[in-house]
């Protein structure tokens, strides 16, 4: 099976800030990564795909990078509704395999 | 508009049967790649199964054997037969498509099971 790590497992942040939450895999999984937000009792939510190609309506705010074993998701301007969890997710073979999460807390 | 929503949830007993179900609208479930996610209650999300659009289908190891995933093309329906359940099947199941690149890009709400005796 094909390991997910996040790093860091929690953030501080303003709004405002820049943030950027790192996403390692056991072994390369090429360009087939996504990202998703996932607020309390909510589904999660699309972000990215492609490692970097924004889902349709998602801010611009977000964005991605990596290829391979190392992927980034970067926000680049918090705002009050992108306190959240946030979750990596492999789709190169199964079992498909996420992160365990990144909480953002407000600072 | 593209929905979909669980049914089926609840309270089980240990080594009882349950069936979810997923009402997909905006999209035809026989023509695209279905899954279900679960989160056990403050943790994270697992990969349950996958459905192919060829009606092929592949079940992580924790469930296999006791979970199948399933369609009804006519009522653009997918399932999940949950049999054999266990304490650790406690947490919120998830329906939702795969779509390109692998990611799953429309979810439903989800809906709660609970193993408890």
């Amino acid at each position: 099976d094909i390991q997910m790590t996040q790093s860091p497992s929690s953030l501080s942040a303003s709004v405002g800030d820049r943030v950027t939450i790192t996403c390692r895999a056991s072994q390369s999984i090429t360009s087939y990564l996504s990202w998703y937000q996932q607020r309390p009792g909510k589904a999660p939510k699309l972000l990215i795909y492609s490692d970097s190609t924004l889902h349709s309506g998602v801010s611009s705010r977000f964005s991605g990078s990596g290829s391979g074993t190392d992927f980034t998701l970067t926000i680049s301007s918090l705002q009050p509704e992108d306190f959240a969890v946030y979750y990596c997710q492999q789709s190169f073979s199964t079992p498909y395999t996420f992160g365990q999460g990144t909480k953002l807390l407000i600072k | 508009e593209v929905q979909l929503v669980e049914t089926g949830g609840g309270l089980i007993q240990p080594g009882g049967s349950l069936k979810l179900s997923c009402v997909v609208s905006g999209f035809p479930v026989s023509s695209n790649y279905m899954i279900w996610v679960r989160q056990a209650p403050g943790k994270g999300l697992e990969w349950v199964s996958i459905i192919y659009n060829d009606g092929t289908t592949h079940d992580a190891d924790s469930v296999k054997g006791r979970f199948t995933i399933s369609r009804d093309h006519s009522k653009n329906t997918l399932y999940l037969q949950m049999n054999s359940v266990r304490a650790e099947d406690t947490a919120v199941y998830y329906c939702a498509r795969r779509g390109n690149w692998g990611c799953f890009d429309y979810w439903g709400q989800g809906t709660l099971v609970t193993v408890s005796s």
